[in-house]
Parts: C-alpha cells; structure tokens; sequence
C-alpha cells in the first residue's frame, strides 16, 4: 500500500505570494493532520481535520488555511508568505483524529520564501 | 509553556552501546507517549509507542520505559547501529493534538 503523499516536494516563492500544498492520506485513513517543521525543531500542529471538518487548529496566524476534500485528501494554505515561513510541511494521517492514534508522516514539502 | 522537554539535544554513541533519550511532560491528561525517528530530508516515522497502562514496552532493540509518577519516559536503543543515526523525537498525545519534543540527534560511530 502507497504511504502519505505529498505535493510538490520542493516550492520556492517570494514574500507576499501565496501557497498550495496538497496531501493524499494513506488508504482508509480519514484523519489527516498538518505540521511545520523549522529546522532543527520538532513539528508544530497546524491543523487537523476528520471527515472533511476541521478538528484542531494550531497556533497560527489567519494567513494558513486548509481543507479535506470528499476522498479525504488535503490542502494547505499559506497566503501572504513570510520569510518566517520558509520550513518543511508535514502532512499525517491516522484512522481517528485526537492525538491518541499512530500517525503516519509524508516525506513533507520544503517551503522556500526569499 | 513547553509541554515536552526532551533530553539530550544531541547524542554521540559507540557502536554496541546504549543510546538513552528521556522527555517530561507536564499536563497528566496525556495518554498516548509515541517516539518518532527522522532522517534528513524524510518524514518522521513512527518507532514505538505506549499508553500509560503500562511501565515498558519493547520492540526488538528499541524499549520505552514509562514513569507516570515521575511525569517521564525514555526511548533505550540498546546495541546501537550506525544506521540509528537520525533524529528522535518524543510526543504527547491524547485528547489533545499531539506535541512533539524538540528533538535529539543521535549519532552512532562504527
């Protein structure tokens, strides 16, 4: 079975642009969660959403943004990009949301602002 | 507020040896303590995980030890192989979404 997909695997934008990056869960997996990694750091939550609504959301400015489509796919958001943005994108994805469940991660998106 | 402190930042190790990496958490609520192993340019993989029910938990070289008392837990790699080399992090979980640790490199020397 194919693991958590992500889209593109490298982006470069420049600050004010905005951005899309998407993520395909593992099959039957219904939950999926959004972190950003800065080098050196752990992941920190973004979002997480279940059945297409949104679950939890971390502590982040307005300008990030996601949704979960019908075949549980998902997209985030970025708008008004920062240098400050510039990290590695995760996506995971579990069979349940909450933070009691093995979550699987992609290989992640590297985010560029220059 | 932090709500995992994890330890050592980095980690230099003998092949063979023991590679111990501890975390604290602060919040009881938490339920669900993963360890997660990354390599450059990867995603982190899930390595192991316990719940509080009980004190250890071991899959081949890699054994969770859990302090619920001491509000602790540790990832013990025994035998060390260079191919560990990579970051571990700890998390918490539960009916929170999950925080992860700040993250400890681990190096092994063959």
């Amino acid at each position: 079975d194919a693991g958590v997909t992500q889209s593109p695997t490298h982006l470069i934008k420049t600050r004010g642009q905005q951005v899309t990056l998407r993520c395909s869960p593992i099959s039957g997996h219904k939950s999926v969660s959004w972190y950003q990694q800065v080098l050196g750091q752990g992941p920190q939550f973004i979002f997480q959403y279940y059945e297409k609504e949104e679950r939890g959301r971390g502590n982040f400015p307005d300008r990030f943004s996601a949704r979960q489509f019908p075949n549980y796919s998902s997209e985030l958001n970025v708008n008004a990009l920062l240098l400050g943005d510039s990290a590695l994108y995760l996506c995971a994805s579990s069979l349940q949301p909450s933070g009691r469940y093995e979550q699987y991660f992609g290989p992640g998106t590297r985010l560029t602002v220059t | 507020q932090q709500q995992v402190k994890q330890s050592p930042q980095s980690l230099i190790v003998q092949k063979g040896g023991i590679s111990i990496i501890n975390c604290a958490y602060e919040n009881t609520a938490f339920d669900y303590f993963p360890w997660y192993q990354q390599f450059p340019g990867k995603g982190p993989a899930l390595l192991i995980a316990i719940r509080p029910d009980v004190s250890e938990k071991k899959e081949g070289r890699f054994t969770i030890s859990f302090n619920k008392s001491a509000k602790q837990f540790s990832l013990h790699i025994m035998d060390s192989q260079p191919g560990d080399s990579a970051t571990y992090f700890c998390a918490v979980g539960g009916s929170y979404i999950p925080t992860f640790g700040r993250g400890t490199s681990l190096i092994v020397h063959p």
